[in-house]
């Protein structure tokens, strides 16, 4: 069946816009997560949404950024005001149910910021 | 988060085993073993997860010591494609979503 899906695969923006990050899930998992990746690291947690509600917003590194998921399925990650410093993979990820368990990854949006 | 502590990189030639070892020395009783390999470009895939002793899928086996301090992947016969990161992680049924990759082990497998 269809894995995750991510969109754009790129995305490049000017310091200070605002960009949308949007990831499509496999059918029917309840779990969906955001992670960030810069070169060299592994990837880090951002957020965690159980249904339509996040449930753990803790890897959100400021309030610039943002998600939603308000249909319980599409997430987008919102970004406002970028630095550079955001520049890097944004990967989501989606489980049928959250834990310690498998993860399906999508492929990644890589957003640089100029 | 118990913290992991792993190899940067390895090398390997085809046809080798290939064993990679974590250590997590502060492991917690509710704390899973999972193991992600990583290809460039892509999002981690899962490949095998174990609470204590052995596990073996199609894929690697995981071993894991009685007193859980430590855990071995083993890649039976490496190919060229099994070049990747290979990422050791561990957490609890609680938390355990939040996935604390770390930095990961670079193989590199050649002729």
């Amino acid at each position: 069946g269809a894995g995750v899906s991510q969109t754009p695969s790129n995305k490049v923006t000017e310091k200070g816009k605002y960009v949308e990050l949007r990831c499509d899930p496999i059918s029917g998992h309840t779990a969906l997560y955001w992670y960030r990746q810069s070169l060299g690291q592994g990837p880090e947690f951002l957020i965690y949404f159980q249904g339509t509600g996040a449930a753990d917003d803790s890897g959100l590194p400021n309030d610039r950024f943002f998600a939603v998921r308000p249909e319980g399925s599409v997430s987008t990650l919102k970004i406002q005001r970028t630095e550079r410093g955001d520049s890097a993979v944004y990967l989501c990820a989606s489980s049928p149910n959250a834990g310690p368990y498998e993860q399906y990854f999508g492929p990644g949006t890589r957003l640089t910021v100029t | 988060l118990a913290k992991t502590t792993q190899p940067i990189s390895m090398d390997s030639y085809e046809g080798q085993e290939v064993n990679i070892t974590c250590s997590h020395n502060n492991i917690a009783t509710n704390d899973y073993i999972t193991w992600y390999q990583q290809f460039p470009s892509q999002g981690p895939r899962f490949i095998i997860q174990g609470y204590k002793t052995k596990v073996t899928n199609e894929v690697a086996s995981l071993f894991i010591p009685a007193d859980r301090k430590s855990s071995t992947l083993s890649l039976p016969r490496v190919s060229l494609s099994d070049t990747a990161v290979y990422y050791c992680l561990v957490g609890d049924t609680n938390s355990g979503y939040a996935l604390n990759f770390g930095k990961g082990t670079s193989l590199l497998v050649t002729p």
